[in-house]
């Protein structure tokens, strides 16, 4: 059984500081990663995703990956307000996600004005 | 504009009644998808579909079943074997090759027992 392992929060950070988010996962033949940020009451939406060692970088929000290590990390440079929301991390197997993913239960995350 | 529409928004289900949750695509989607979402939970799969007439089983599939007769077309009915079925269902879609790179999630369905 695929597991995905997060902190569940409350994460609570001052606007303007960098928020950072972790994941673990226990299947080592992961190949792709995905956070997704869900507000309440909402569908998920995609805001990274990273399928090799390191770190990528989308504007604000940076995805780091150590398969050795088996965790998933998303940091959130000069945070706002408006990224209070549930992070998600999912992971898929060799498929990429086609036929489907595991998500963690989700880090609830505060920005304090 | 392309989206997943998911119908109704809200459902309530009586005990013994068996509820059929709507989800349509109009973007061209291959891959389509049903998930569940418990609160403080995160997603768990219960059935996925990578082509038309054709669906395999998520991780939670007893107590509910779909069919996939039109590409644009996913629904999900809950049977009255679900024995907890009170939960935020989501459904999404993606092209074949993209899988979670591409999901686009419909805006969910409410259900709840009562």
């Amino acid at each position: 059984q695929k597991e995905v392992e997060q902190n569940s929060g409350p994460l609570s950070v001052p606007e303007g500081a960098i928020a950072s988010l972790n994941c673990t996962y226990s299947d080592r033949g992961s190949q792709s990663f995905f956070w997704y940020r869900q507000y309440s009451g909402k569908s998920p939406e995609l805001i990274m995703s990273i399928y090799s060692n390191g770190d990528k970088e989308d504007g604000r929000f940076t995805a780091q990956l150590n398969k050795a290590s088996q965790y998933v990390s998303l940091l959130i440079r000069d945070s706002q307000p408006s990224d209070s929301a549930t992070y998600l991390c999912a992971v898929s197997g060799i498929g990429g996600g086609a036929d489907g993913l595991t998500f963690g239960k989700g880090t609830h995350l505060i920005i304090q004005p | 504009d392309g989206g997943i529409t998911q119908s109704p928004k809200y459902l309530f289900r009586k005990e013994g009644q068996n509820v059929t949750l709507s989800c349509e695509q109009n973007l061209n989607h291959d891959a389509m998808y049903w998930y569940r979402q418990d609160p403080g939970q995160g997603l768990r799969l219960i059935y996925y579909s990578q082509i038309v007439n054709d669906f395999q089983k998520g991780d939670i599939a007893e107590g509910y079943s779909v069919s996939r007769e039109k590409k644009e077309s996913f629904p999900l009915t809950v049977t009255s074997a679900q024995k907890n079925p009170t939960a935020f269902y989501l459904c999404a879609s993606s092209k074949h090759y993209e899988g979670g790179r591409g999901y686009t999630f419909g805006s969910g369905t409410r259900l709840t027992v009562v």
